[in-house]
């Protein structure tokens, strides 16, 4: 079963705007990782957040977290045409579950 | 190589039929990780190792699905009596270490059940 939920499905948007991404989860965790996966390819490890950072940022990236509302967010400034592809965030378990759980995505598209 | 293998690419399947899907994880990596994929869906968890022993296998779907990693480093996810309903993306990961902080990704073995 699915943990995290991302928000909008679907986002399709012009080369330069800002793209954001949202991700709810169920349970409390330790961290919560950001992925991104091109047509056909396997996922690539953007950033990670812990529990007690509520952002942090990695060069066009920007990620916040807010554990009261289990709810994350993923911001791309200035999109490139390179950043079209799907993007999943993944929750680990406090409990000590050691399985990555991940969203169902979220389909970006950005237009030259 | 310096990345996650994956092998076969693509598999074609008659119902029935059993397959072995392959994977080589980078060198001295810890955990690997098998998730399913379908078409427009996120990865869907099947199992976790830490070296050679399989901590959890919650997410395997029914006991056709089986999961080895004898000497803690190559795995091979076997599924018994091929269904259409196992058609999918199945995608191999590895961490460095048991905390999972980054995932390696291969490209995944497409597998087409028919």
């Amino acid at each position: 079963s699915q943990q995290g939920e991302e928000d909008p499905q679907a986002l399709s948007i012009q080369e330069g705007e800002n793209a954001t991404m949202n991700c709810s989860y169920k349970t409390s965790i330790n961290n919560l990782q950001w992925y991104r996966q091109n047509s056909g390819r396997g996922l690539v490890h953007l950033i990670l957040i812990r529990s007690n950072e509520r952002e942090k940022h990695s060069g066009r990236l920007r990620v916040t977290l807010d554990t009261s509302k289990k709810s994350s967010s993923l911001l791309i400034t200035a999109s490139r045409a390179a950043d079209t592809a799907s993007y999943f965030c993944a929750t680990d378990d406090i409990q000590g579950a050691q399985k990555l759980v991940f969203g169902q995505g979220t389909r970006l598209t950005i237009n030259p | 190589g310096a990345g996650v293998s994956q092998s076969p690419r693509y598999k074609v399947a008659k119902r029935g039929q059993d397959v072995a899907l392959r994977c080589d994880p980078i060198s001295g990596h810890v955990s690997l990780f098998w998730y399913q994929q379908a078409l427009g869906q996120g990865p869907e968890f099947l199992t976790y190792f830490q070296n050679e022993a399989q901590l959890d296998k919650s997410g395997l779907p029914s006991d056709r699905f089986f999961a080895e990693r004898p000497e803690g480093s190559v795995s091979t996810l076997k599924i018994q009596r091929t269904q259409q309903e196992d058609s999918a993306v199945y995608l191999c990961a590895s961490s460095k270490d048991s905390l999972n902080e980054k995932l390696f990704f291969g490209s995944g073995t497409q597998l087409s059940v028919l």
